[in-house]
């Protein structure tokens, strides 16, 4: 199976920073890497699929690279309303697997 | 609009089995693939397994092998997920997605259904 490692596990920053969360996969998966975000009591939600394209109606200030085994997940500029967590997935092989997730404080 | 319902939630005892539905509307559930996924609670999220509606093919998480049944009902547009001999640790929010096999994401996800195991 792939194993999918998110770091940090947690962070907190304030309105207005830049926040990048990384996923390493332990083997390459081209750029077959999702991320969702999850708020407390509601299910994921699509960000950005094949690595680095974003998903329609996601703002803008969301955006995904990498490719083969490191990924990175960027907020431009946080928001209030960017408190959640953040999962990565590969979708290079089944079984599918998810990262630990990173729960992001705003300050 | 492309949307997951959910069944309600559930109370089961230990070794008994829970059955949990998700039905389709906005699209014909054989256009897609589906996963269920769960959740415990707390912790992150864990991939059960896949069907394609289409042909009914399933491949599960090993995980779960010889304990989860996936299956759908295309007359009635609705994906069913069936764990028996259920523990403690099964106790955890499941969701249905809508899988896209040509670019890896689920989207739509359910609402999620809370499957408590308990004496």
């Amino acid at each position: 199976d792939i194993q999918m490692t998110q770091s940090p596990s947690s962070v907190s920053a304030s309105v207005g920073d830049r926040v990048t969360i990384t996923c390493r996969a332990s083997q390459g998966i081209s750029n077959w890497l999702v991320w969702y975000q999850q708020k407390p009591g509601k299910a994921p939600k699509l960000l950005i699929y094949t690595a680095s394209t974003l998903q329609s109606g996601v703002p803008s200030r969301f955006s995904g690279s990498g490719s083969g085994t490191d990924f990175t997940l960027t907020i431009s500029s946080l928001q209030p309303e960017d408190s959640a967590t953040y999962y990565c997935q590969q979708a290079d092989s089944f079984p599918i697997t998810f990262g630990q997730g990173t729960r992001l404080e705003i300050k | 609009q492309v949307r997951l319902v959910q069944s309600g939630p559930e109370v089961k005892k230990p070794g008994a089995s829970v059955s949990v539905s998700c039905k389709a509307s906005g699209y014909t559930l054989t256009t897609y693939d589906l996963s269920w996924v769960r959740q415990a609670p707390g912790q992150g999220l864990e991939w059960m397994g896949w069907i394609r509606p289409y042909n009914g093919n399933t491949n599960y998480a090993q995980k779960f092998q010889g304990r989860v049944t996936m299956t759908t009902d295309t007359s009635t547009n609705t994906a069913y997920m069936e764990l028996r001999s259920l523990r403690s640790d099964d106790t955890a929010m499941y969701y249905c997605a809508t899988y896209s096999s040509s670019y890896g994401w689920y989207d739509p996800w359910g609402q999620g259904t809370l499957v408590t195991v308990s004496s």
